[in-house]
């Protein structure tokens, strides 16, 4: 079966860390760049970083630069997301993507497959 | 790139004919994917590059481009389309989403 599932959410304190994992299945794993998103509750989608096919090349938006790096493991099939000094502004869901073209060095694409989230609450 | 979609919410009915568009604040091409957000669940990618039809998403679902205009368009509602709807522009990596429709039944 085709399909990503993340894990690694969880209740974190503020100023905390926490590490996401995505492990992907039934597809060719290294050929797809992917991105991590997160929805706050009852929110719109946002992207918050995405990395090249080849995990040489990592993307981060501006709203989290500094604090959240990502990386992917090609031959584990598996895309990790590190977050650092957390904030209640973290607080959402975290969803791992995949583009839809293949071998993409960036992560600009439409989005074909989803993974079902991993929710991050970050509360004292 | 910031994307104005409009309107936010939308009450239909089944058989209706609906348009949702989603403006982009510069060029972005075609660089456009439509998704389909159902409570609980992820995005589904129903159209890319502005008027692609994803695998698998009925032909009720079309996608058009005028300038920097998009729109998604669902020829005759069906209930397992009440859900909410985003656009995202891919134009370059900073990857920005609409801020969504909600379609409700009337």
């Amino acid at each position: 079966e085709v399909e990503l599932v993340e894990s690694g959410g969880g209740l974190v304190q503020p100023g905390g860390s926490l590490r996401l994992s995505c492990a992907a299945s039934g597809f060719t794993f290294s050929d797809f760049a992917l991105s991590w998103f997160r929805q706050a509750p009852g929110k719109g989608l946002e992207w918050v970083s995405g990395i090249s096919s080849s995990g040489d090349r990592p993307y981060t938006a501006d709203s989290v630069k500094g604090r959240v790096s990502i990386s992917r493991d090609n031959a584990k099939n598996t895309l990790y997301l590190q977050m650092n000094s957390l904030s209640v502004q973290d607080t959402a869901l975290y969803y791992c993507a995949k583009v839809h073209r293949l071998l993409l060095v960036a992560p600009d694409d439409a989005y074909d497959l989803w993974g079902q989230g991993t929710m991050v609450i970050v509360s004292s | 790139i910031q994307l104005t979609q409009s309107p936010s919410a939308l009450s239909a009915s089944v058989g209706d004919r609906v348009t949702i568009t989603c403006r982009a604040s510069q060029g972005i091409s075609n660089w456009l994917a439509w998704y389909q957000q159902k409570p609980g669940t992820a995005p589904k990618l129903l159209i890319y590059k502005a008027s692609t039809l994803q695998s698998g998403v009925p032909s009720r679902f079309s996608g058009s481009r005028s300038g920097t205009e998009f729109s998604l368009t669902i020829s005759s509602l069906q209930p397992e389309d009440f859900a909410t709807y985003f656009c995202q522009q891919y134009n370059s990596y900073l990857i920005t989403f609409g801020q969504g429709t909600r379609l409700e039944i009337k």
